[in-house]
């Protein structure tokens, strides 16, 4: 079952932050946080695990909430390169590590 | 991580004509999937590309109409059968990396992604 993201789009200044989520109706393994600009392919930012382990990225990091099935993900002091839109992929303990993504959270940084 | 390669980047087919679709990894990996993202949306998994084996297949998805070879780590493809306009999108290649050097997680990266557009 696919994850549920919000916002669905947000649009910041420069140096503002953001807190994009990610909800799951399944107890998860895992969460992994990609962006993807126009045209390109996503681009790995972020995993979480169960039991605390993450990886962050520049500016960026995230929580997992195991008992709620929840996962954020925080971009503070955006930067124009933020800009993009935003997946979570959940993997949960019946799918045999197969991630599943939410519809996406597209962020927008302006001058 | 691996280097990812599609071939083609970009194609524009026919109706009722078929696509073949290559990926190729610059290292061996245990994992390799394939998936669709249709325009604006999110990315949909259509199977796990097993080595020496048949894919295994999400609903909604057949090996008749999206049949998927892996003859070996580095090397899948993916052909988009008997196309019709519903199936313009760009397909994903993806595969996962092991945890090792004391990272105990895997990741998954895509490839660069092939857009397709059927007339």
């Amino acid at each position: 079952q696919q994850p549920v993201q919000s916002p669905q789009a947000v649009i910041l200044r420069e140096g503002e932050d953001a807190v994009i989520n990610c909800s799951s109706s399944k107890a998860l393994y895992s969460v992994h946080w990609y962006r993807q600009k126009h045209g390109e392919a996503p681009v790995f930012l972020m995993i979480l695990l169960k039991g605390g382990e993450q990886k962050g990225h520049e500016k960026i990091s995230a929580s997992f909430n195991e008992k709620k099935q929840q996962s954020s993900l925080y971009l503070t002091a955006s930067q124009l390169s933020y800009s993009g839109t935003y997946f979570c992929g959940t993997v949960d303990f019946n799918q045999g590590g197969k991630l599943i993504f939410g519809q996406g959270t597209e962020l927008s940084v302006k001058p | 991580s691996a280097v990812i390669s599609q071939k083609p980047s970009r194609d524009i087919c026919q109706r009722g004509t078929s696509l073949t679709i290559q990926c190729q990894v610059d290292s061996q990996v245990t994992m390799m999937f394939w998936y669709r993202q249709q325009p604006g949306q999110s990315l949909t998994l259509i199977a796990t590309a097993n080595q020496g084996s048949e894919a295994t297949y999400e609903s909604g998805f057949v090996i008749d109409k999206f049949p998927i070879s892996r003859p070996n780590l580095t090397f899948s493809t993916l052909t988009v059968s008997n196309m019709s306009p519903e199936d313009s999108s760009i397909y994903l290649c993806s595969v996962e990396e092991l945890g090792g050097g004391g990272r105990s997680y895997n990741e998954q990266f895509f490839g660069p992604g092939t857009r397709l557009t059927v007339l």
